[in-house]
């Protein structure tokens, strides 16, 4: 197995665009979470999905975070309008049930 | 509420000297474990978790972690370090029912030659 893959691995944007990051979980796995990596802040999960359905994104930051799961193979996670604060590792992680958690390689946010 | 705090923010050892990277929890309920090392640019790699069993766990490139309950910690733990195993290591810890992770801050271990 490819292990949860993510695109793209770096992303430089400019205040007020719109950002979207996408995740492949492992398949067979039916628990998808997002979080973000911050030096100030460590690893925050922003949102959980369990069968393809959001089922806590009480950690996404404000409005313009956005994530979707239209299939167990796919998600995105959407910015807009992004700002400078949001510059970030934002990591996708996957799991079969309450098994540990698999993470991708992260995508390298920068918000000029 | 769940929580895990790693009380050192940089372990720095030896080649061939034993390793230790230490963790307490704080959880509802019967405690699942886990430990992760994240190397730079990468993301967090699973390495090994306690849910129940056996006190001492092994995991990958011989790492092991023992769980005590009394002291709610649960250390990583490798007998002889490696240059290659300087990394950052999460502990992390969730309630038997949970689906949600709590991460410690992490630990930056260096090993030197």
């Amino acid at each position: 197995d490819a292990g949860v893959i993510q695109s793209p691995r770096h992303e430089v944007t400019e205040m007020g665009q719109e950002v979207t990051l996408r995740c492949k979980p492992i398949s067979g796995h039916n628990s998808l979470f997002w979080y973000r990596q911050t030096m100030m802040r460590g690893l925050e999960l922003l949102i959980y999905f369990n069968n393809n359905v959001p089922i806590d994104d009480s950690g996404m930051p404000e409005d313009r975070f956005s994530a979707k799961m239209p299939n167990a193979s796919f998600s995105t996670l959407k910015i807009q309008p992004s700002e400078p604060r949001d510059s970030a590792v934002y990591f996708c992680a996957s799991s079969s049930g309450v098994n540990e958690q698999f993470f991708g390689p992260g995508t390298r946010l920068t918000v000029l | 509420a769940q929580s895990v705090a790693q009380p050192e923010d940089q372990v720095n050892v030896a080649e061939g000297n034993p390793l230790t990277v230490k963790c307490t929890y704080s959880v509802s309920g019967n405690p699942y474990l886990f430990w992760y090392v994240q190397y730079p640019n990468r993301g967090l790699q699973f390495l090994l978790k306690y849910i129940t069993g056996d006190n001492l766990v092994k995991g990958s490139y011989g790492f092991e972690a023992e769980f005590n309950k009394s002291q709610t910690s649960f250390h990583l733990k490798k007998p002889s370090a490696l240059v290659s195993d300087s990394a950052l290591y999460f502990c992390a810890v969730r309630g038997p029912s949970d689906y949600k992770l709590s991460f410690g801050a992490g630990t930056t271990v260096t090993v030197r030659a």
